[in-house]
């Protein structure tokens, strides 16, 4: 079964950076994922998709702060020089045939 | 550039049927795939399904036997309708771009199922 695992929560100081991850079930990591951030009331965004060669293709607009890397069947966004409006919900997605499976999410907060 | 605008009633009776429809406008909706998602208040977000002009769909499994898909061309407009809803249907009901990733989304509609 297709799953995504990613830690429900992190942190990380104004201007520091941070690297969530995301983690593919078994026998499923080679599969490319995308990234989306919801920031509080709001509907979420696209940021990326990340490829499983690890090149990424970003949504319009979003900013070289935010970049994607891969180690196995693990998926990252590394956030840098974070900034008080990176305080959002962080979900990874990634598809079969047929199917879309989100990850449980990642809340970020900024300190 | 693609925007997504979701429309629909935002109370529904308990055992009626969920109705709503996404107007894409910045891409004709032959081209590409198109999907629902939802949210629970203070939850993730839940894949519903997905459609194709000349109507190839695909649904979750743990909702396939209540939902429908459909598209109008001529409208740019697909829609969603989820039968036989209980309280556990509410959330904010997303459309968006489907291109394998979720490349665009709509804004969202909050559908309440309250008597």
């Amino acid at each position: 079964q297709l799953v995504l695992t990613q830690s429900p929560s992190a942190s990380a100081s104004l201007g520091a950076s941070v690297k969530l991850t995301c983690t593919l079930s078994s026998g499923h990591s080679s599969y490319a994922i995308a990234w989306h951030q919801q920031q509080p009331e709001k509907g979420p965004r696209y940021l990326m998709k990340l490829n499983s060669d690890g090149s990424h293709i970003k949504g319009d607009g979003i900013p070289d702060r935010f970049s994607g890397s891969l180690s196995g069947a693990e998926r990252y966004l590394t956030i840098s020089s974070l900034q008080s409006e990176d305080e959002a919900d962080y979900y990874c997605q990634t598809w079969d045939t047929g199917i879309r499976v989100f990850g449980g999410g990642t809340k970020l907060t900024v300190l | 550039q693609v925007q997504l605008q979701e429309s629909g009633p935002g109370l529904v009776k308990p055992s009626e049927t969920l109705s709503l429809t996404c107007t894409v406008s910045g891409a004709s909706i032959s081209t590409y795939f198109w999907s629902w998602i939802r949210q629970p208040a203070g939850r993730g977000l839940e894949w519903i399904g997905r459609i194709y002009t000349r109507g190839s769909t695909n649904y979750n499994p743990s909702l396939k036997s209540r939902v429908t898909m459909s598209i109008d061309t001529s409208k740019n407009q697909f829609s969603l309708k989820l039968t036989s809803v209980t309280a556990a249907d509410t959330a904010v009901y997303y459309c968006a771009r489907d291109d394998t990733a979720i490349i665009a989304w709509g804004q969202g509609t909050l559908v309440t199922v309250s008597s």
